[in-house]
């Protein structure tokens, strides 16, 4: 298994660009969502998504679209890139149960710079 | 709603110290409890977790009891190592709920 992976592992854009993070898993995982990390905030949860079809919005979803056409993809798209969204992000993936979300697998990040 | 609060860090021990990070929680059910680590470069990983009241998490030499009483998930180690260094994150779950909750993290420095 490859767990959870993304791409690209970095980026530089310029202000206004558009571009897809991609986010992929092979473990069959119902939950999907995506964080920002930046310096003293830990991690904020952008979008998620508990299953093919469904999206919702998490704490920060302002400039940012996703989609979930498949279980296993769940790109975010950055339409118009801003110098405020540049950030560490993350994809996570997770089973769900009755009692919540189980464990999250986080993929290795990318860590987006715009300019 | 749902938090989680951590102690701020940098925590900074000598090898072979004892570690505490504390955490408590606040949730309106019966959570599941996780420490997550992040070590340099890389993503979270779950670290330890515990889905109800007095279970005790362990690995790698960490430990965390679920205390109800006092609402807390406090992360031990009886002597820490350099590669131990890290940011660990506290966070919960609640059954019907579709988020996790994360602290802020605590960044962890091992001096050799």
């Amino acid at each position: 298994n490859a767990g959870v992976t993304q791409t690209p592992k970095f980026q530089v854009l310029k202000t206004g660009q558009s571009m897809t993070l991609q986010c992929a898993q092979d473990m069959n995982h119902e939950y999907m969502s995506w964080y920002r990390q930046d310096p003293g905030m830990g991690l904020r949860l952008i979008h998620y998504s508990v299953g093919a079809g469904i999206t919702d919005q998490g704490e920060v979803p302002n400039g940012y679209n996703v989609s979930r056409s498949t279980t296993e993809d769940f790109p975010l798209r950055l339409l118009s890139a801003a110098p405020s969204q540049t950030s560490v992000y993350f994809c996570a993936s997770s089973s769900l149960r009755t009692s919540g979300i189980n464990e999250q697998f986080f993929g290795p990040g990318t860590r987006l710079t715009v300019l | 709603g749902d938090s989680v609060t951590q102690m701020e860090g940098p925590v900074t021990l000598s090898e072979e110290a004892f570690l505490t990070i504390n955490c408590t929680y606040t949730a309106t059910g019966y959570p599941s409890l996780f420490w997550y680590v992040q070590y340099p470069g890389e993503g979270l990983q779950l670290l330890l977790k515990a889905t109800k009241a007095d279970d005790k998490g362990s690995n790698k030499g960490f430990e965390a009891t679920y205390r109800k009483e006092t609402t807390s998930f406090h992360l031990e180690k009886g002597s820490v190592q350099v590669s131990d260094s890290a940011v660990y994150f506290c966070a919960l779950t609640e059954g019907g709920d579709d988020k996790i909750i994360f602290g802020k993290g605590t960044r962890l420095h091992i001096l050799p």
